[in-house]
């Protein structure tokens, strides 16, 4: 099973400046990683697929990048909706798996 | 409107049973693969359990092998989860959600059904 360490677990941040999040692959994935946002009491959405592809309706603030184990979601400028949990997903091999986890909070 | 709405959560105790239903509407539901994932109470997510538009292939995590099974029925736009010998690390929110057209991803999420066990 390919795990997925996410860091740091929390961010705190102002909006308006800019996040830095990263999930690290237990082994190489290629690009096949995706983010989800989560809010409290809401469903996941899907924000990025293939590392660095936006998902429909995804805002430009927010980037994907990375290839083999690294990845970084980068989001630029960060709005008041934008305060979340963020996931990473492989879909390299079965079993599909998550990370743990970045919870971006208002500073 | 595109949605998928999740039933069928409760309290269950411990080596019980219960069967979740998601129901699809507003999209083609027989042209998606489907999949079931969960959350614990404050923790994140896991995939639960994966079944082809056809319902020819089907995966399981290890932790619900054997367990848990997934089903669809196309004609009712709807797919199902049936969990027997439920143990309390089972209470969580279970999301059904469709995989994306492009790869296995989860495009579109249900809003999720409670599953307690507990006596």
């Amino acid at each position: 099973e390919i795990v997925l360490t996410q860091s740091p677990a929390t961010l705190s941040l102002s909006p308006g400046e800019r996040a830095t999040l990263s999930c690290r692959a237990s082994q190489t994935i290629s690009s096949f990683l995706a983010w989800y946002q989560q809010k409290p009491g809401q469903a996941p959405r899907l924000l990025i697929y293939d590392a660095s592809n936006r998902a429909s309706g995804i805002p430009a603030r927010f980037s994907g990048s990375g290839s083999g184990t690294d990845f970084t979601l980068s989001i630029s400028s960060l709005a008041p909706e934008d305060f979340a949990v963020y996931y990473c997903q492989q879909r390299s091999n079965w079993p599909l798996t998550f990370g743990g986890g970045t919870k971006v909070e208002i500073k | 409107e595109v949605q998928l709405v999740e039933s069928g959560g409760g309290l269950v105790e411990p080596g019980g049973s219960l069967r979740l239903s998601c129901a699809a509407s507003g999209f083609t539901f027989s042209s998606y693969d489907m999949n079931w994932v969960r959350q614990a109470p404050g923790k994140g997510l896991e995939w639960v359990s994966y079944i082809t538009n056809g319902g020819g292939t089907i995966y399981y995590a290890d932790s619900v092998k054997g367990r848990f099974t997934i089903s669809r029925d196309n004609a009712k736009n709807s797919v199902y989860l049936q969990m027997s010998s439920l143990r309390a690390e089972d209470t969580a929110v279970y999301y059904c959600a469709r995989r994306s057209a492009i790869a296995a991803l989860f495009d579109l999420w249900g809003q999720g059904t409670l599953v307690t066990v507990s006596s």
